[in-house]
């Protein structure tokens, strides 16, 4: 069984401040981790993954997250915060195969970003 | 443009009725999974598809139904075995073999019981 936590349902920053969302998983087997955002009343955008390869993982709008295995973490960081960063984002993991799109997601974390 | 598309995105409903909402993707994509989203619960996955015709429960299927008819369709039905429908309804798909590991979603549904 795989599960996800995200440690801070709320999260507050200031504009230009470093942004880290914390994410902790479980997995039977080596996974694909997943960090979403989404904006109200929308979908959710993949904002990057960690499949196999390098632990450090680049994504869209100058977010990053590293694969840590003995820690278990998949850590989203941003060196500045922007206020079009404020949206809610979430955690994911999935087995990988044909199990892939079958992700278990955190309860998410809300980014609130100060001017 | 290749996309999601769920449709209606606010839905009304009176208490003891069915309702439905549709799922269509022109990504070609042969999986196909549905999701409900409570405030501060993330998203629990309701059923999914891996291929046309064939579809699995998820975590919280009971007073839900689907069909798989069509590759590019997922309609989930909301029916009125479900004691709490009122949330917002995530549809994704993604290839199922090989390809991109992570779910496409849609622009989501969200359903109101009145």
């Amino acid at each position: 069984a795989q599960s996800v936590t995200q440690l801070g349902s709320h999260v507050s920053v200031s504009e230009g401040a470093l942004v880290l969302l914390r994410c902790n998983y479980s997995s039977s087997v080596p996974p694909y981790l997943f960090w979403y955002v989404q904006y109200p009343n929308q979908g959710l955008q993949l904002l990057l993954k960690y499949t196999t390869g390098a632990t450090l993982v680049k994504g869209i709008n100058g977010f990053e997250a590293e694969f840590k295995k003995s820690e278990t973490s998949f850590h989203l960081t941003k060196p500045s915060a922007h206020m079009s960063d404020a949206a809610e984002y979430f955690c994911a993991v999935s087995e990988g195969g044909t199990n892939a799109g079958k992700s278990t997601f955190g309860d998410g974390t809300t980014l609130t970003v100060k001017p | 443009d290749g996309g999601i598309t769920q449709s209606p995105k606010y839905l009304f409903r009176k208490e003891g009725q069915n309702v439905t909402l549709s799922c269509e993707q022109n990504l070609n994509h042969d999986a196909m999974y549905w999701y409900r989203q409570d405030p501060g619960q993330g998203l629990r996955l309701i059923y999914y598809s891996q291929i046309v015709n064939d579809f699995q429960k998820g975590d919280i299927a009971e007073g839900y139904s689907v069909s798989r008819e069509k590759k590019e369709s997922f309609p989930l039905t909301v029916t009125s075995a479900q004691k709490n429908p009122t949330a917002f309804y995530l549809c994704a798909s993604r290839p199922s073999l090989g390809g991109v590991p992570e779910a496409f979603f849609g622009q989501g549904t969200r359903l109101t019981v009145v």
